[in-house]
């Protein structure tokens, strides 16, 4: 069966600090990969997503960066953290090509100080 | 891209069936509708989707309007365990085949006992 890991769960950080997260899919090949934002009490905003190694398509301007570096690996990247970076972090993934549900994983709340 | 309408927030006595609504008036006839939930501190789950046609499954039935307008999404009988934020969701085809959610703010759900 596949799952999804995010790591860390929860991370706080100074402004102006680097920021890295990781997410890995496992018992699937080839998968669309996305990363989601969550500020306190709104809803899912999509930040990235990805259909392939390499391939990083950007859905807002903002402060973040992705990269697939391997096939079931993204991670999400800041050089510089801001005070408004803060939120939940989702990872999700769907098969390629699938017509319906993207699986996410438990997140990471990233608290800017 | 088209966007969806949900009230915020709605409560449900346990053991009555809960109808939650969406307006869609801007979806386009290849917009699949997706219903996503999310309980505190963790990733949306999967409910159900449809196209035009009603649509049922262990968790939930979903009831689509002939115009495809606005959905209700059907709990039969709400427990405890059912409260969360439910997301409606339009699921944007795009020309390269991968396929992007447009989250709202969705509905969340209180279950009284």
């Amino acid at each position: 069966s596949q799952t999804i890991h995010q790591w860390p769960a929860t991370l706080v950080q100074p402004v102006g600090s680097p920021l890295s997260l990781e997410c890995t899919v496992e018992g699937t090949s080839n998968p669309n990969l996305y990363w989601y934002r969550q500020a306190a009490g709104r809803g899912l905003q999509l930040l990235f997503y990805s259909v392939g190694i390499g391939q990083i398509s950007s859905e807002v301007p903002q402060n973040l960066s992705a990269s697939r570096p391997q096939d079931r690996q993204f991670i999400l990247s800041s050089k510089k953290l801001l005070l408004s970076d803060s939120g939940f972090y989702l990872c999700a993934w769907s098969p390629q090509g699938a017509r319906d549900e993207q699986y996410f994983g438990p997140g990471t709340r990233l608290t800017v100080t | 891209d088209a966007k969806t309408t949900q009230p915020n927030s709605m409560e449900s006595n346990e053991e009555e069936p809960v109808h939650l609504p969406c307006n869609h008036s801007t979806i386009s006839g290849t917009d699949y509708i997706h219903w996503y939930r999310q309980l505190p501190s963790q990733g949306p789950e999967y409910v159900i989707h449809g196209l035009t046609s009603n649509v049922n499954n262990r968790m939930a039935s979903l009831a689509i309007a002939e115009d495809r307008k606005s959905s209700t999404l059907i709990l039969h009988r709400a427990t405890l365990r059912d409260a969360a934020v439910y997301y409606c969701i339009l699921r944007d085809v795009r020309t390269s085949g991968t396929y992007k959610y447009i989250f709202g703010t969705g509905t969340r759900l209180k279950v009284l006992a």
